[in-house]
């Protein structure tokens, strides 16, 4: 079964400082991966998805990832980070089983704080 | 384009009441899918739709949970006999089945069960 690991639950960054958000994944095959944003109050936002080719991937909001095969990773970088920042980012992985269901499976998520 | 939209965005019941949420999922897209998140967690997969046809259903979703799309528009889920595990908010999220992985959320529904 396939399943995403954030490790980091809480992180604190200085507006205005760079971010790297880890997302390591179990899957038996080169998966979809995926980060969102949630916001107090707030759906799920897509922020990037890789599913093949270049292994550097830009987003929205100045975010990009690099999916490392080697390392069954998928960090989310940005190179300055802005108050309006501040959320919960969740990595993800899909699809859910060979089946050809397409449900994806989550990370526990990442609660990212923004210092003044 | 207006989104998915859920409703309704709160609700608060007692042990034992039968809730219904609604999921309206963007116009055009023919997937459907339904999580479950619950405080300091990721969404959990609990089942999905193309058009009106339920294809997959995660263990999560226990014989007190049943989820219909019957003209493959709307959706509801429902939940009977209700317990407080059952206290979490609840997401629906769409797409395109021609667009692989790109699930659109909506804001969800959160149940309190008292």
């Amino acid at each position: 079964a396939q399943s995403v690991t954030q490790p980091d639950i809480h992180i604190t960054v200085s507006e205005g400082a760079s971010l790297e958000l880890r997302c390591n994944y179990s899957y038996g095959a080169t998966p979809y991966l995926f980060w969102y944003v949630q916001s107090p109050g707030q759906g799920l936002q897509l922020l990037l998805k890789y599913f093949s080719g270049d292994t550097l991937v830009q987003g929205i909001k100045g975010f990009e990832a690099e999916f490392k095969r080697s390392q069954s990773s998928f960090n989310l970088r940005k190179p300055s980070v802005h108050w309006s920042d501040a959320a919960e980012y969740f990595c993800a992985v899909g699809p859910l089983s060979g089946g050809g269901a397409d449900g994806l499976t989550f990370g526990k998520g990442t609660h990212l704080i923004i210092q003044p | 384009d207006t989104g998915v939209s859920q409703n309704p965005r709160h609700k608060i019941t007692k042990r034992g009441q039968n809730v219904t949420f609604r999921c309206d999922p963007i116009s055009e897209h023919n997937r459907l899918y339904w999580y479950r998140q619950t405080l300091g967690q990721g969404p959990e997969f609990l089942t999905y739709f193309q058009n009106e046809a339920q294809l997959e259903k995660s263990r999560l979703l226990s014989d007190r949970f049943s989820a219909e799309r019957p003209k493959g528009s709307f959706s509801t889920l429902e939940i009977q006999r209700t317990e407080q595990g059952d206290s979490a908010m609840y997401l629906c999220a769409s797409r395109d089945s021609g667009r692989a992985g790109e699930q659109y959320f909506g804001p969800g529904t959160r149940l309190t069960v008292t």
